[in-house]
């Protein structure tokens, strides 16, 4: 079965609010996250990471917050513009799996003009 | 540009027709990546190199695909009799030296596939 889902499949949002993507993993095991955005017809483009011994990381404009209680992290987006849209994918890491990401279905965000 | 890319960006071929899909990993990363995404789904793991050793293949790897990394640089992607399950986004991605199984996959822009 799927080792990370995420919770809704798409969101909409207003330009200029802020974006939250939610994941869920299963295997208490998986200790590496990554969040990657995808646009139409191009790869999976890295955005943060975050290892287990952290609960909260931060980019530029963007924070991934991880609870490990819950096997639950998210992908906040602060000021959310216009070329956010796009479909946005956990993955999973662990050290059984050696170098093979394991991806959810994505969520795709859709920007509100 | 000093990123992951990928030859042909697309490609239509016939069923039973054999293709070849190249990519060329970021510079000094040993590690290289194939992946399938196909509509509405995340990625799934094909196999992985390491310099030129190919470490790990997945059960979605059937006897039909082939991939090498001969001088462990770029790597080349085949599909024998290509069926139309096979179309498909195929990606590659590359990591470096530094973080073990936690260090970073970066993405190419991918081969589109479509088998007629």
């Amino acid at each position: 079965g799927e080792s990370v889902g995420l919770h809704l499949p798409t969101l909409s949002v207003q330009e200029g609010d802020n974006s939250i993507i939610n994941c869920a993993y299963s295997n208490s095991a998986s200790d590496y996250f990554i969040w990657y955005k995808q646009e139409s017809g191009k790869g999976p483009q890295f955005i943060i990471d975050i290892r287990s011994n952290m609960d909260k990381r931060q980019g530029q404009r963007v924070t991934v917050l991880l609870n490990k209680t819950v096997k639950h992290l998210s992908l906040q987006i602060a000021a959310t513009q216009p070329g956010d849209s796009a479909v946005y994918f956990c993955a999973e890491n662990r050290r059984s799996n050696d170098y093979k990401l394991s991806f959810g279905a994505g969520t795709t965000v859709t920007v509100r003009a | 540009d000093t990123g992951v890319s990928q030859d042909p960006r697309h490609k239509i071929t016939k069923r039973g027709q054999n293709v070849t899909f190249r990519c060329d990993p970021i510079s000094e990363h040993n590690r290289l990546y194939w992946y399938r995404q196909t509509l509405g789904q995340g990625p799934e793991f094909l196999t992985y190199f390491q310099n030129e050793a190919q470490l790990e293949k997945s059960r979605l790897l059937s006897d039909r695909f082939s991939a090498e990394r001969p001088k462990g640089s770029f790597s080349t992607l085949e599909i024998q009799r290509t069926e139309q399950g096979d179309s498909a986004m195929y990606l590659c991605a590359s990591s470096g030296r530094t973080g073990g199984y936690q260090e970073t996959q970066y993405f190419g822009p991918g081969t589109r596939l479509l088998v007629l």
